[in-house]
């Protein structure tokens, strides 16, 4: 079975620190994709990442950076300098390829506040 | 345009009504998607279209119909509802309905049924 867990559900930081969401993900199947999902206050989902299961290499973009490790099945997400914008949900996110369609299975979210 | 659109962001109906939601994308996407979403949870996935067919239903009540006029819009028919279905729906489109295809969400509807 597949399952995606994010053991924060609430963090709260002061505008301009760091912060790491974690995501930890569970699947048998050697081909899958792991997504990040912002929610902010406005309700739509906006992509912010997908990494595929054959590609461990770090990504970084902007204050946004991923650390993917397949040893402890981990996706995890850090905003360097965090403001007031990133106060959000996120959503780690997991799909398979054997299924025959994209059905995502999502973490239960960490709602991030950031304050000024 | 990069955007999904959802209309009404608000909706407050009886249990007897009978509404619609509706969504709508432009960047050719192929895969369509409506979710349900309750306060503090992860969305939902309730139903799946596929180059405009439904592909899947994920065990939803009836009174739920969702419906594909064509590639580019999708409705979500209501009818009979309960109290417990009051949530945020969400609606998502992917160039395709394949496993890496990252999801483009709509600002949702918020569905109040009393």
């Amino acid at each position: 079975a597949q399952k995606v867990t994010q053991a924060q559900t609430e963090i709260s930081v002061v505008e301009k620190e760091d912060v790491t969401l974690d995501c930890v993900y569970e699947t048998r199947d050697t081909t899958y994709y792991l997504f990040w999902y912002k929610q902010p206050p406005s309700g739509e989902l906006v992509f912010l990442i997908r990494r595929n299961s054959f590609d461990e290499q770090n990504e970084i973009s902007g204050r946004y950076s991923w650390n993917f490790q397949k040893s402890t099945s981990s996706f995890n997400f850090t905003i360097t300098a965090s403001q007031v914008v990133d106060s959000a949900v996120y959503f780690c996110a997991l799909t398979i390829v054997k299924t025959s369609y994209d059905k995502v299975i999502f973490g239960p979210g960490t709602s991030l506040s950031v304050i000024p | 345009d990069t955007e999904v659109t959802q209309t009404p962001k608000h909706l407050v109906m009886g249990m007897t009504n009978k509404k619609s939601l509706k969504c709508e994308q432009h960047m050719g996407h192929r895969a369509m998607y409506w979710y349900k979403q309750k306060a503090k949870k992860p969305p939902e996935l309730m139903f799946v279209y596929s180059y405009e067919k439904l592909s899947i239903n994920e065990s939803v009540p009836s009174r739920f119909s969702p419906e594909c006029p064509n590639s580019s819009l999708l409705n979500l028919h209501l009818h009979a509802l309960q109290p417990e279905d009051s949530a945020l729906y969400l609606c998502a489109s992917s160039q395709g309905p394949e496993p890496y295809n990252e999801q483009f969400f709509g600002p949702g509807t918020r569905l109040t049924v009393l």
